[in-house]
């Protein structure tokens, strides 16, 4: 239902696109946010952020200053952009549907096979 | 939120029980969710809310806990079954992952 596309190396110092797809449902769905997560060789998972179809997005604190997440309703998917990258920035990146109710749990319900991303010259 | 998950890979044999757990370094409430991931697949939610099965999720998966400690089990191992599996925690906004347990079947 979700797929991640993108180039699958990027320079040092350059910028980090990726773009994911909604198939089979409406990125506008009520009490859904549309998310990445990456995962670098042999780390654990690490979240990004967030947006809501309205354009409202959340980042990680850690990751905010060179991270810009968007949606694009009209094609049904969601964007990432990561500035400056380094070496540490090479990882798998999926993208995932957040489940998030107010009064309900909170989890990620669809996800992307992930498409990985290495920082080399 | 830290969530440390153990073991971090274990081997047990087809027709086993296996438990995986994941400790929140704060309480989280009932706010989490156990995944299932295979190599170069999507991740699979499996349980939500700490032990809410995901509609098509055999029962042989089971999720228990509350607060700080939680318990995913696998009862009567299948083939299918070898894969890494994670914790998440939803309860605060920074979601945070457990770091996996890699399952191997004999």
């Amino acid at each position: 239902h979700l797929k991640e596309s993108g180039p699958g190396l990027v320079k040092p110092l350059e910028t980090l696109s990726l773009t994911c797809s909604v198939s089979n449902g409406s990125i506008s769905t009520d009490n859904h946010f549309w998310g990445w997560i990456r995962q670098p060789p042999g780390k654990e998972l690490e979240w990004i952020g967030n947006i809501y179809s309205d354009g409202r997005p959340y980042y990680n604190p850690a990751l905010k200053s060179r991270v810009t997440l968007s949606v694009d309703t009209s094609k049904n998917e969601f964007s990432l952009t990561l500035n400056s990258v380094t070496a540490a920035d090479t990882a798998v990146y999926f993208c995932a549907r957040r489940h998030m109710m107010p009064g309900s749990y909170d989890f990620l319900d669809q996800w992307g096979q992930g498409t990985l991303v290495t920082v080399s010259s | 939120i830290q969530m440390t998950q153990s073991p971090s890979s274990l081997s047990a044999s087809i027709g086993d029980k296996v438990t995986v757990t994941c400790r929140a370094s704060q309480s989280i409430g009932r706010d989490l969710s156990w995944y299932q991931h295979r190599p170069g697949t999507a991740p699979k939610l499996l349980i939500y809310g700490a032990s809410t099965l995901k509609a098509g999720v055999p029962s042989r998966f089971n999720g228990s806990g509350s607060g700080t400690d939680f318990t995913l089990t696998i009862s009567a191992l299948r083939p299918e079954d070898s894969a890494t599996y994670f914790c998440l925690q939803g309860y605060s906004n920074l979601l945070t992952f457990g770091g996996g347990t890699k399952l191997e079947i004999k």
